[in-house]
């Protein structure tokens, strides 16, 4: 167990909807991060946050956002979902801004638009 | 032509077998070289984590950069059949350390 929980775990929902994925980083850890783990595509890293500010973007959509609050746990958005979105989406967190590299991965939400 | 390569197997060895799993890379800029295992419906969790050329072991497990070639190895010793799992190697660079590009992962059956 990494410590970093996810929620759900599942999720199934059409063309257009919009869901919301939620992190629970591990104790003591300050930045989140989430990516995307598709077929063709591989881990895909989406956006960090760091103590609550957005520190860096990767491949995210502008359909999708995230946001970290001061509890630490962080939410996904995703919006005007398209069948090509399904996949498992990843947090993990680490304690400091991601200097090591050393990430404690959830055990991802497994979303399927259909 | 993807950032990093690596091979996606399957790969199915006997139980006690040395494994080899491998990947290159293009970006020189890559300094932050890692290895996380995924076992089925989990998520990936961090093995072997190296800064920049050389080797470094922990237990059985073997990680190996050579920049010179753009290519990082992980050697498994005695593998066991809990080790049947897939590799993801992850890399990074100076500026964006936070920033890891993984292979597509390499899929490890150890036979019993």
């Amino acid at each position: 167990d990494s410590g970093v929980t996810q929620t759900p775990k599942h999720l199934i929902t059409a063309t257009g909807q919009r869901v919301t994925l939620r992190c629970s980083p591990r104790s003591g850890d300050l930045s989140v991060y989430w990516y995307q783990q598709s077929l063709d595509q591989g881990l895909q890293f989406l956006i960090q946050y760091y103590n609550g500010e957005e520190r860096a973007k990767g491949n995210i959509l502008e359909r999708f956002s995230a946001q970290q609050f001061p509890d630490l746990h962080s939410e996904l958005n995703l919006s005007s979902l398209e069948l090509g979105d399904s996949a498992l989406y990843f947090c993990a967190s680490s304690v400091d801004a991601g200097n090591t590299g050393e990430l404690f991965f959830g055990e991802g939400s497994r979303l399927t638009v259909l | 032509q993807k950032e990093v390569e690596q091979d996606p197997g399957p790969l199915s060895v006997p139980e006690g077998a040395i494994v080899s799993l491998n990947c290159t890379y293009s970006n020189s800029a890559f300094q932050y070289f890692m290895w996380y295992r995924q076992y089925s419906r989990k998520g990936p969790e961090l093995l072997m984590y190296t800064y920049s050329s050389g080797n470094k072991e922990d237990g059985r497990f073997t990680a190996q950069v050579d920049k010179s070639s753009k290519y990082i190895s992980l050697f498994i010793r005695d593998s066991q059949p809990s080790d049947s799992a897939t590799y993801l190697c992850a890399m990074s660079d100076w500026d964006s350390s936070y920033k890891l590009i993984f292979g597509s992962g390499t899929r490890l059956l150890v036979r019993p």
